[in-house]
């Protein structure tokens, strides 16, 4: 089954302790794409890769990383949390950058 | 920049009621725009998608048009059900950016039975 698989679905976690959440996609996509959606605002795209070892910041990048060492992981890596961000994430992948994106579950993120 | 204006919700309606989301865009390529739905626990998945000026797009009783000349892809269909209560997400896609989608704020239907 074609899917984009997140993990975990719900962390908490206190402020400036290291967390990395996955994202793996098993369609072969060369894009993927991390987002966080917020109350009235939608989903922000925080950093985007069109291949490996080829990424972007999005709208949102400050204080998150991400890698692309091989095609299907996409992680997106937090160094320091903080309160502001808490939010709901998700992945996403495509074939290219104008295809349809197909979007993982979602983690739920809360910094305390 | 691009950017995507949705209708602010929440929108409730009874079931059978006609429902319409408008959508405008604003994008310096050509992009290909989208309509997203998100059912409560979920992640997004593509409900419909036009490629170029005047595309229909359709799927599961809902139907958008790309209207390049209003910049608008408004969402409608014309009874809607319980099960289709969920945020709709309105997106574009710019064929001069690698960034895949924009969205716009999301607006949250309601139906009633």
């Amino acid at each position: 089954e074609a899917q984009v698989t997140q993990n975990p679905r719900y962390l908490i976690t206190v402020t400036g302790k290291k967390l990395t959440v996955t994202c793996s996609q098993n369609m072969n996509h060369e894009y993927m794409s991390w987002y966080r959606q917020d109350p009235g605002l939608g989903l922000r795209q925080i950093y985007y890769s069109m291949n490996v070892e080829v990424t972007d910041k999005g709208d949102v990048p400050e204080g998150y990383k991400v890698s692309r060492k091989e095609k299907r992981n996409f992680p997106l890596i937090l160094e320091s949390p903080s309160p502001n961000q808490t939010s709901l994430y998700f992945c996403a992948s495509s074939l290219t950058e104008q295809t349809e994106a197909f979007f993982g579950q979602g983690t739920r993120l809360t910094v305390v | 920049g691009n950017s995507v204006t949705q209708m602010e919700g929440p929108v409730t309606l009874s079931e059978e009621a006609f429902l319409t989301i408008n959508c405008t865009y604003t994008a310096t390529g050509y992009p290909s725009l989208f309509w997203y739905v998100q059912y409560p626990g979920e992640g997004l998945q593509l409900l419909l998608k036009a490629t170029k000026a005047d595309d229909k797009g359709s799927n599961k009783g809902f139907e958008a048009t790309y209207r390049k000349e209003t910049t608008s892809f408004h969402l409608e269909k014309g009874s809607v059900q319980v099960s289709d209560s969920a945020v709709y997400f309105c997106a574009l896609s710019d064929r001069g950016s690698a960034r895949q989608l924009t969205f716009g704020s999301g607006t949250q239907l309601t139906v009633l039975p």
